[in-house]
């Protein structure tokens, strides 16, 4: 079954400390996954996706086959970066399936 | 550039009442999704479609119909309103192919009394 789970509801952190929101799958095939954000009162925007290794507002998520995970990172948080956060997992088939969301909360 | 967008914003139900729940997109996307965010749950999906005229059930159908008559609009449908259907309904549009973005509207507010 194509799954998507985020085992933390909230990550709180002081500004200035690393963030790693996790995020784990199960599919059987070539996942396409992705990382969604919402903030307050606005709709949800992608912030990555894992084929385009690239870094979005600080951000990265590398895809490990091996475990499953899709996790984001952040070196340093910001408290711009208080939000909801949504692992998804999609099939070029169509079926777009999000884990459970984490709230960010960055404290000054 | 409009992207999606869903009508209404905001919604008070009485239990048993219907309404309909429009979603637009002008992207030309090949698929469309209506989801429900609840509080601790996340973003659910309700119901799908891959093109016009095609629909599929997520993972909680019940109580929901869709139908995808025009490429650019998926309408989601409660035929009798419960409570347990209090929820913020989001939809969002894809392109067809591999590890495309999803665009989402502004959501939809709906209270049922």
């Amino acid at each position: 079954a194509q799954r998507v789970t985020q085992p933390e509801k909230l990550l709180s952190v002081f500004k200035g400390a690393p963030v790693e929101l996790k995020c784990n799958y199960s599919y059987s095939g070539s996942p396409e996954l992705f990382w969604y954000v919402q903030y307050s009162r606005q709709r949800l925007q992608l912030l990555l996706r894992h084929i385009s290794r690239e870094s979005i507002k600080g951000f990265t998520a590398d895809l490990n086959k091996g475990e499953t995970s899709f996790h984001l990172k952040k070196p340093f948080a910001q408290e711009e970066d208080s939000a909801m956060y949504y692992c998804a997992l999609n099939r070029s088939t169509g079926k777009l399936i999000f884990g459970q969301g984490t709230t960010l909360q960055v404290k000054p | 550039n409009a992207g999606v967008t869903q009508t209404p914003k905001f919604r008070v139900l009485k239990t048993g009442q219907s309404m309909t729940l429009l979603c637009a997109q002008d992207m030309n996307h090949e698929y469309m999704y209506w989801y429900r965010q609840d509080p601790g749950m996340g973003l659910r999906l309700i119901h799908y479609s891959v093109g016009e005229g095609t629909t599929a059930k997520g993972e909680v159908p019940d109580g929901y119909n869709v139908s995808r008559l025009k490429k650019q609009n998926f309408l989601l449908g409660l035929e009798s309103a419960a409570p347990s259907q209090t929820s913020v309904y989001f939809c969002a549009s894809t392109r067809a192919g591999w590890a495309t973005e999803a665009f989402f509207g502004q959501g939809t507010r709906l209270t049922v009394v």
